[in-house]
């Protein structure tokens, strides 16, 4: 089944310490995503990756990193986590191709940073 | 510059009366557009995407999406809601052409359908 796997699905962590929220698709989509969502300003940008080694920032880049080592894995790092990341965090991934696909999401990822 | 503004934040409306969830778009270029539907606490599924073919698009669960170039909106439609359909919306533009940031994402729309 074609499909983009975040994992874990919940997280709840303390301000500082450093995580990592993996993506895995396995479509070979060229071009990974990712969103966080927050109530009234729905999906923002996070960070994209149009290849292997190729990322680039989104909108709302400060606190983040990513690596895209393998097509179809683009795992999320926040090296010091703080309140303000608390968020439900989505990855996609798309066919730089076939573009007009739109997205595949994956099921989301729930962080709180207390 | 590219995006999309959904019109209304909320939409209420009684099971069995159409829906209406108006988008509309800005683009340089012939942008592919898509809604997407996210159901409480589930990830986003594709509703339905128009990709210069036809101008009126059919999607999933009777919905339908109408291109209007001359008035750049993609407004999404079904005749008769149903509970199963409150949800959020997200309408979303994609230009291909434009490097970088490819999906434009509006902020949603709350759909509330009452019994």
């Amino acid at each position: 089944e074609a499909q983009v796997t975040q994992n874990p699905r919940y997280l709840i962590t303390v301000t500082g310490k450093k995580l990592t929220v993996t993506c895995s698709q396995n479509m070979n989509h060229e071009y990974m995503s990712w969103y966080r969502q927050d109530p009234g300003l729905g999906l923002r940008q996070i960070y994209y990756s149009m290849n292997v080694e190729v990322t680039d920032k989104g909108d709302v880049p400060e606190g983040y990193k990513v690596s895209r080592k393998e097509k179809r894995n683009f795992p999320l790092i926040l090296e010091s986590p703080s309140p303000n990341q608390t968020s439900l965090y989505f990855c996609a991934s798309s066919s730089l191709v076939g573009y007009s696909y739109g997205y595949t999401f994956g099921s989301g990822t729930r962080l709180t940073v207390v | 510059a590219q995006s999309v503004t959904q019109l209304d934040s909320h939409v209420s409306v009684s099971e069995g009366t159409p829906v209406l969830l108006r988008c509309n778009y800005s683009s340089s270029y012939s942008p592919s557009l898509f809604w997407y539907v996210q159901h409480p606490n589930k990830g986003l599924q594709l509703l339905l995407k128009y990709t210069s073919a036809a101008t009126l698009v059919k999607g999933i669960n009777g919905f339908e999406a109408e291109f209007k170039k001359s008035e750049t909106s993609f407004h999404l439609t079904k005749p008769s809601a149903h509970m199963s359909d409150a949800a959020e919306y997200f309408c979303v533009v994609s230009e291909m052409e434009i490097p970088g940031n490819q999906f434009y994402f509006g902020t949603g729309t709350s759909l509330t359908v009452i019994p």
